[in-house]
Formats: structure tokens, C-alpha cells, sequence
């Protein structure tokens, strides 16, 4: 079955410490998205990729970085320059490419809770 | 700028009670609005979504329409049951050439169903 694959599912870091978390689609999608939530809040945008190679800075992409070298992965990386990392890290993604509108929805994975102490 | 508003939480219900999640946005020109859910511990789940005026999406019982009059997009369904009890999360998608395509949420409401 497709889909997007987060890992870990937990994940406990010293402060300080850089971290990466892992997010892999074989949906064939172009766009991928970084998101965070933060309890009783809605899901903030981090960063997003339309193609691979590229990415932008989304709403609150202070202390994280990105990469995308291949259409299937999006890798996220908490540094310690993030002042607040502990949260729940959602990873998706969507077709966005000719004949893709945005009437298509976002497809998520099952996320990764960040514990930094 | 673009956002979502959704009626604040936690809702309690009895079982087979009626659900009504109010939802209002802000947006210029014509988003794509949706549902999610989301249970404890999992990511987001598509519930339905509507793509123009007076569109009603619907799945599982649940249903919303997209009210372009009143920037709306309330969730309802007759008859809850206590597997719906969850995260319901209403999000509109700005087109591709703003930010990506990416989604906007309201912040979330949890509805709980009593036995």
C-alpha cells in the first residue's frame, strides 16, 4: 500500500543535540511538507519541498533544516538552535505537478514525538 | 491574512447525539476546504473535503458544506458514536504558487462520545 512512512515514532534527545527525523513517501508525490503541533494547537508549517532539490521556509522555520535529494524522502533536522523542540512532527505530502490542482489533499504520516530534556 | 477559526473544545456527547464543529476562514480567492481527524497518538486523517460554493462533502456519516456567503464550513453528523470520539481539525489549501499549497488549520477540536 502507499503511503508516508515517519520514524521513529518516539524520539529523546539531550538539549543541545541536533536530530533528524526520517519521513519517506512512495505515493510518487512532488510536494512533501514538515509540519508541527503543539498540544491544543493546530499544525504549524516548518518547511516544504515541491520538487526535488528545492524547498522553502514555511511559517516557523527557525532552528530546523531540510533536505530533499530524492523525491521519496524529506528528512527534517531539529537543531539546537530551536529554542522549544518538543513536539509532535508531522511529515506530508501531495501531488502537485500538471493535472494536480489544489483541490488534492495532503496525505500524512503517522508522525514523530520529539522529546528534548 | 488566510486563516481558520474553529468552535473551541472539548465537546461531550452521548452516544447518537447530533454533532454539529462550527468552522469560519478567512481567505482571498477560492480555497479548498477540508476535515481531518485525528486519533491519539496518530497523524491527520482525510474525513472530506469540498472544492467550490455549495459543495458538501461527506464520509462515514459526517457531512459539510462549502457556504462562500458565510466563509463556512461546519461538520455535522446525526448520530455520533464513541469511535468518533477524536481530534477534528477543518484546514483550506491556498493554490500552489502561495507558500506551496500548504494547508492552514483552525486550532482543533476534540469531541468525546459517552456510552
Amino acid at each position: 500500500d502507499g503511503g508516508i512512512t515517519q520514524s521513529p515514532k518516539y524520539l529523546f534527545r539531550k538539549e543541545g543535540q541536533n536530530v533528524t527525523l526520517s519521513c519517506e513517501q512512495n505515493l510518487n508525490h512532488d510536494a512533501m511538507y514538515w509540519y508541527r503541533q503543539d498540544p491544543g494547537q493546530g499544525l504549524r508549517l516548518i518547511y516544504y519541498s515541491q520538487i526535488v532539490n528545492d524547498f522553502q521556509k514555511g511559517d516557523i522555520a527557525e532552528g530546523y533544516s531540510v533536505s530533499r535529494e530524492k523525491k521519496e524522502s524529506f528528512p527534517l533536522t531539529v537543531t539546537s538552535a530551536q529554542k522549544n523542540p518538543t513536539a509532535f512532527y508531522l511529515c506530508a505530502s501531495s501531488g502537485s505537478g500538471t493535472g494536480v490542482s489544489y483541490n488534492s489533499p495532503l496525505h500524512f504520516g503517522n508522525g514523530t514525538r520529539l522529546t528534548v530534556t | 491574512g488566510d486563516s481558520v477559526t474553529q468552535m473551541e473544545g472539548p465537546v461531550t456527547l452521548s452516544e447518537e447525539a447530533f454533532l454539529t464543529i462550527n468552522c469560519t476562514y478567512t481567505a482571498t480567492g477560492y480555497p479548498s476546504l477540508f476535515w481531518y481527524v485525528q486519533y491519539p497518538g496518530e497523524g491527520l486523517q482525510l474525513l472530506l473535503k469540498a472544492t467550490k460554493a455549495d459543495d458538501k462533502g461527506s464520509n462515514k456519516g459526517f457531512e459539510a458544506t462549502y457556504r462562500k456567503e458565510t466563509t463556512s464550513f461546519h461538520l455535522e453528523k446525526g448520530s455520533v458514536q464513541v469511535s468518533d470520539s477524536a481530534v477534528y481539525f477543518c484546514a483550506l489549501r491556498l493554490p500552489f504558487y502561495n507558500q506551496g499549497g500548504k494547508l492552514i488549520f483552525g486550532q482543533g477540536t476534540e469531541l468525546s462520545v459517552k456510552p
